[in-house]
């Protein structure tokens, strides 16, 4: 079992409505959660970070945290063309919190 | 303010030739990490520093790999005797560190892309 799963793209939305994008990780006692945002031959931009349960906002972007299930999603409100890229879910172990574990990543891509 | 700088952005390097790769964390942030992203393998961790020591070099792939850090503050990744295999996106991140622990949120690099030939 990988230790982040992320759920398989490509996802595609049209423009102005909501991309949701989910992650499933298998350490129980992670404390911190993480969604970058990756575009074509970039490097990973971090969007959002979340340490408690439930729902963080910040702009159209939200993210929504439940550790009793082992699970995260990112939810963008209002998409836009400049929103898609390939979102990374990142969780940080109980132990050495400072080693990211990545999904492989969901593409999106916001039709106009 | 500057973010993570790398470099060369790219590197071609014939196989069996020793590469250097250069990181150079945003200000004030004691800690730093390598990373590589390849196709099929994801992003995978490779070193952290916290100041100068590496406390952890657990994702180090092998000992053709090392790293070190002085001042504080630029790193630079060195693989000797470079393979095929070892074609990927090298990052660099770095966070700030609160006490004894780095803050969490972690800022990339623009990478190296190195290919070996």
């Amino acid at each position: 079992q990988k230790e982040v799963e992320q759920n398989s793209g490509p996802l595609s939305v049209p423009e102005g409505a909501i991309a949701s994008l989910n992650c499933t990780y298998s350490d129980r006692g992670s404390q911190s959660f993480f969604w970058y945002r990756q575009y074509s031959g970039k490097s990973p931009e971090l969007i959002m970070s979340i340490y408690s349960n439930g729902d963080k906002e910040d702009g159209r972007f939200t993210a929504q945290l439940n550790k009793a299930s082992q699970y995260v999603s990112l939810l963008i409100r209002d998409s836009q063309p400049s929103d898609s890229a390939t979102y990374l879910c990142a969780v940080g172990p109980l132990r050495n919190d400072y080693k990211l574990s990545f999904g492989a990543g969901t593409t999106v891509t916001v039709r106009a | 303010g500057a973010g993570v700088s790398q470099s060369p952005s790219n590197k071609v390097t014939e196989k069996g030739k020793d590469v250097e790769l250069r990181c150079d964390p945003i200000s004030g942030h004691t800690a730093l990490y390598w990373y590589r992203q390849s196709l099929g393998q994801g992003l995978e961790f490779l070193i952290y520093f916290q100041g100068n020591s590496a406390p952890d070099k657990s994702g180090l792939p092998s000992d053709r790999f090392s790293a070190e850090r002085t001042g504080g503050s630029v790193s630079t990744l060195t693989i000797q005797r470079t393979q095929q295999e070892d074609s990927a996106v090298y990052l660099c991140a770095s966070s700030m560190t609160a006490g004894s622990s780095p803050v969490r949120e972690q800022y990339f690099g623009p990478g190296t892309r190195l290919t070996v030939t």
